[in-house]
């Protein structure tokens, strides 16, 4: 168990829909970072935050959008979901915004129909 | 731009034999270097890193790796392969002063009884 806490581990909604994902970070991590996982991109990284603030952006769709908590918790939301946005999301923390290891989560497996 | 090659989509070795796992990157410094492992529907889980010092790593599970600047690499390896092994292992590098990684293609590892 890598302390971080992902919910929920499988959703399922339609095209066009919008989905929010939640993430916990370990205890004591100012960091999280926002991957996806499809089988034709691989690991793909979002976004990064760290303390409320985003420090980082990658590959990541205007339709798509984040945030970070007070309490350090993290949402990403995605809308007018595409048949394409069906994978799997992980969100990773680690204690500084750089230069250190990143720890993940079990992921939640978004299926769009 | 950096990128992380992972020759080998697929491998397959005995119960007992050794192992190798191939990583090469492209960076114009020397990065943070990562090796994850992600089980069936399973978070991804570090095995051990790379950020300075002795070039060889040891890592959880038996694991150790290897970096070798001259040929931009960090294979994965271990000695006597379980099959609780088999699983989808992943390089990572994280350039340092930046956020975020970039993660390889993965291996997948199948361990034959």
């Amino acid at each position: 168990d890598s302390g971080v806490t992902q919910t929920p581990k499988h959703l399922i909604t339609a095209t066009g829909q919008r989905v929010t994902l939640r993430c916990s970070p370990r205890s004591g991590d100012l960091s999280v970072y926002w991957y996806q996982q499809s089988l034709d991109q691989g690991l793909q990284f979002l976004i990064q935050y760290y303390n409320g603030e985003e420090r980082a952006k990658g590959n990541i769709l205007e339709r798509f959008s984040a945030q970070q908590f007070p309490d350090l918790h993290s949402e990403l939301n995605l809308s007018s979901l595409e048949l394409g946005d069906s994978a799997l999301y992980f969100c990773a923390s680690s204690v500084v915004d750089r230069g250190t290891e990143a720890f993940f989560g079990q992921g939640t497996r978004l299926t769009v129909v | 731009a950096q990128s992380v090659t992972q020759p080998d989509i697929h491998i397959t070795v005995s119960e007992g034999a050794s192992l190798e796992l191939r990583c090469n990157y492209s960076y114009g410094a020397t990065p943070y270097l990562f090796w994850y492992v992600q089980s069936p529907g399973q978070g991804l889980q570090l095995l051990l890193k790379y950020f300075s010092g002795d070039t060889l790593v040891q890592g959880i599970k038996g694991f150790e790796a290897e970096f070798k600047r001259s040929q931009s690499s960090f294979n994965l390896r271990k000695p006597s392969v379980h099959w609780s092994d088999a699983a989808e292992y992943f390089c990572a590098v994280g350039a340092r002063g930046t956020y975020k990684y970039i993660f390889g293609t993965g291996t997948r590892l199948k361990v034959l009884a």
